[in-house]
């Protein structure tokens, strides 16, 4: 079964780092990209970057180049969000999702990760 | 503010044919595919329709999709209850060198 499994939710204070996982299985996890996805408390989707894990090209939306980082581990099939300084307004789920570049055709779904970051 | 504009909210009763539109540019819907999520109360999106007009293995022939220059729609006919979620239309723009998603739509079944 091609699955993707995220890592559990956070807790989290601002200014705290923090990095949240990805993992791929079932399929070649090379061969496809990885999309992440944010959606804040009672919000919409937002398109946050995708990497390709064959060779870790990566790309970002411009709301959140310089916010986040986006890394993967091809030998552990495993995919990265990561903030160096947490702030409240990134409390959100955040979703991971296979990805296909050129086009937001994202057919298999983590089931999300939630973090909160609060005082 | 999204780059796609979808209508906040829609509705319909059991039977119906409801249809989503969602607005875009030349960068965007203009010149690439567009693909929708639904998106059930407390569960992870899912791929419903993808470019454009095509259904996933399992997606009821209920659903379809179409574009038209910068503009696509998502048409559901025979609404049912369980149809009730939040829509999204997705598309990768050209000037952002990224994706985008509309801002959903909130499906409600009367």
């Amino acid at each position: 079964e091609v699955q993707l499994v995220q890592s559990g939710a956070e807790v989290k204070k601002p200014g705290e780092s923090l990095k949240i996982s990805c993992k791929g299985s079932g399929y070649s996890f090379t061969s496809y990209w990885i999309g992440w996805v944010r959606q804040m408390p009672g919000k919409g989707l937002e398109w946050m970057g995708i990497i390709y894990p064959g060779d870790s090209d990566t790309r970002y939306s411009p709301s959140f180049q310089g916010q986040v980082t986006i890394s993967a581990d091809k030998s552990i099939s495993t995919a990265y969000l990561q903030w160096s300084s947490l702030k409240a307004s990134d409390t959100a789920m955040y979703y991971c999702a296979r990805h296909e570049v050129g086009m937001v055709y994202m057919d298999v779904w983590g089931k999300g990760t939630t973090v909160t970051v609060s005082s | 503010q999204s780059v796609l504009t979808q209508p906040p909210s829609a509705s319909g009763t059991p039977g119906q044919r409801v249809t989503i539109s969602c607005s875009g540019s030349s960068s965007n819907i203009g010149s690439n595919t567009v693909n929708w999520y639904q998106q059930l109360p407390g569960t992870a999106p899912k791929l419903l329709i993808y470019s454009n007009n095509q259904r996933p293995s399992g997606v009821p022939d209920r659903f379809s999709g179409s574009k038209s220059g910068t503009s696509a729609s998502l048409a559901i006919s025979g609404l049912q209850s369980e149809d009730e979620a939040d829509y999204y239309c997705a598309a990768w723009d050209d000037s952002l060198k990224g994706g985008v998603f509309g801002g959903g739509t909130k499906l409600t079944v009367l």
